[in-house]
């Protein structure tokens, strides 16, 4: 069966754009999850999704980054007024049903800030 | 903070050997461990997983030993393979919380 897949593969943006960043999970997972991967560095926790609600959102660095689902399956990871530091690959993972569940990872967006 | 660490960031062993990669934690409330395998221009894949119950988990020549006391764990893969070479993350979880290690690059070569 298909995996989570993630668009676009690459994004490369201006300083102060707008950017959004897709995500397909898993069909029939209800846990989605989004992680940021800077270089050199291992994924780290932005946001939590169970179903169509932000269950964690604890890991969003400030309130320039928001994410939705509102269906419970796709999530958009917008992020507004880039930075360069928001330079970094962003990966979603889908799993079952909450984080006891395995969590199965997309090909990442890498996104590049001018 | 980094509560998960993964001190060597590449490793390189002959094909047919054993590869040992380890990875230390801070956080005593993390019940449990995972590994984590990635390509080049992939996500990171599922690999093997323990529980804080157990202190050893085998998955064909995948093999995940954790020490509670030394908060300390690691992956051994044995016979190596060159198929084998990609970057290994290892994670913790603990209420709702996963946090990745860095990674550690392994090489095998032929």
């Amino acid at each position: 069966g298909a995996g989570v897949s993630q668009t676009p593969s690459n994004k490369v943006t201006e300083k102060g754009k707008y950017v959004e960043l897709r995500c397909d999970p898993i069909s029939g997972h209800t846990a989605l999850y989004w992680y940021r991967q800077s270089l050199g560095q291992g994924p780290e926790f932005l946001i939590y999704f169970q179903g169509t609600g932000a269950a964690d959102d604890s890991g969003l660095p400030n309130d320039r980054f928001f994410a939705v689902r509102p269906e419970g399956s796709v999530s958009t990871l917008k992020i507004q007024r880039t930075e360069r530091g928001d330079s970094a690959v962003y990966l979603c993972a889908s799993s079952l049903r909450g984080w006891t569940d395995t969590q199965y990872f997309g090909p990442g967006t890498r996104l590049t800030v001018l | 903070d980094q509560q998960v660490k993964q001190n060597s960031p590449s490793l390189s062993v002959q094909e047919g050997r054993i590869s040992i990669l380890n990875c230390d934690y801070t956080n005593s409330m993390f019940d449990y461990f995972l590994w984590y395998k990635k390509y080049p221009a992939e996500g990171p894949t599922f690999l093997i997983s323990i529980s804080s119950i157990k202190d050893k988990n085998e998955d064909g020549r995948f093999t995940v030993f954790l020490n509670k006391s030394a908060k300390h764990l690691s992956l051994h893969i044995v016979p190596s393979q060159p198929g084998d070479s990609a970057v290994y993350f290892c994670a913790a979880s603990a209420n709702n919380d996963m946090r990745f290690g860095a990674g550690t690059r392994l090489t095998v070569k032929p």
